[in-house]
């Protein structure tokens, strides 16, 4: 079965500290993708990220950056010097070829 | 810009009616979902069809039916509204993933700004 856990519920910070949102997963496919998605107070989920279980390189895009560890079924994202635009639902997901698997995502505010 | 799109933003159904959530997308995509989303639990998956006329159920399908007749159109249907179906409901779209040995990937979904529904 597969299984995403975001353990974090809810993360405050103040702006310009870095922070690291958690995902973990469970899976016993080979083959895997991971995704990250924002969901700001308007409702709609926006696509951050994907990668596959093949590639563990670290990605950075500008101020948010990614670190995939399969040894521990992890898939991290770190916002740094975080903005109060940065606010909002964060949720992991894993998937195979179709179907996407999401965590229960967690909640960041950031105060100015 | 792609899109796509649920008819309604906010939703007041009373007990026992019969109710319709509508998702159009119009980016030519095979696969549509639906989900609900509920505090503490994620987003749970209902239904989801990989072409016209096709459904499978979720993880979550009691209760609810869905109908795509059209390409670009998936309905979720509540065939008796009950309170414990006071959710948001997000639609999402997304080309079909191909595994890794035909060289293309997860393409991840697109989704709809949601639905809340609220029964009474």
């Amino acid at each position: 079965a597969q299984k995403v856990t975001q353990a974090q519920t809810e993360i405050s910070v103040v702006e310009k500290e870095d922070v690291t949102l958690d995902c973990v997963y469970e899976t016993r496919d080979t083959t895997y993708y991971l995704f990250w998605y924002k969901q700001p107070p308007s409702g709609e989920l926006v696509f951050l990220i994907r990668r596959n279980s093949f590639d563990e390189q670290n990605e950075i895009s500008g101020r948010y950056s990614w670190n995939f560890q399969k040894s521990t079924s992890s898939f991290n994202f770190t916002i740094t010097a975080s903005q109060v635009v940065d606010s909002a639902v964060y949720f992991c997901a894993l998937g195979n070829t179709d179907k996407l698997i999401f965590g229960t995502g967690t909640r960041l505010q950031v105060f100015p | 810009d792609v899109k796509v799109t649920q008819s309604s933003r906010y939703l007041v159904k009373r007990t026992g009616e019969k109710v319709f959530l509508e998702c159009v997308q119009d980016m030519d995509h095979e696969n549509m979902f639906w989900y609900r989303q509920d505090p503490g639990l994620g987003l749970r998956l209902i239904y989801f069809s990989y072409d016209v006329k096709m459904k499978e159920k979720g993880d979550i399908p009691e209760g609810y039916s869905v109908s795509r007749e059209k390409k670009e159109r998936f309905s979720l249907i509540l065939e008796s509204a009950s309170t414990n179906q006071t959710s948001m409901y997000l639609c999402a779209s997304s080309l079909p993933g191909q595994p890794f040995y035909l060289g293309l990937v997860n393409y991840g979904y697109t989704f709809g700004s949601g639905t809340r529904l609220t029964v009474v």
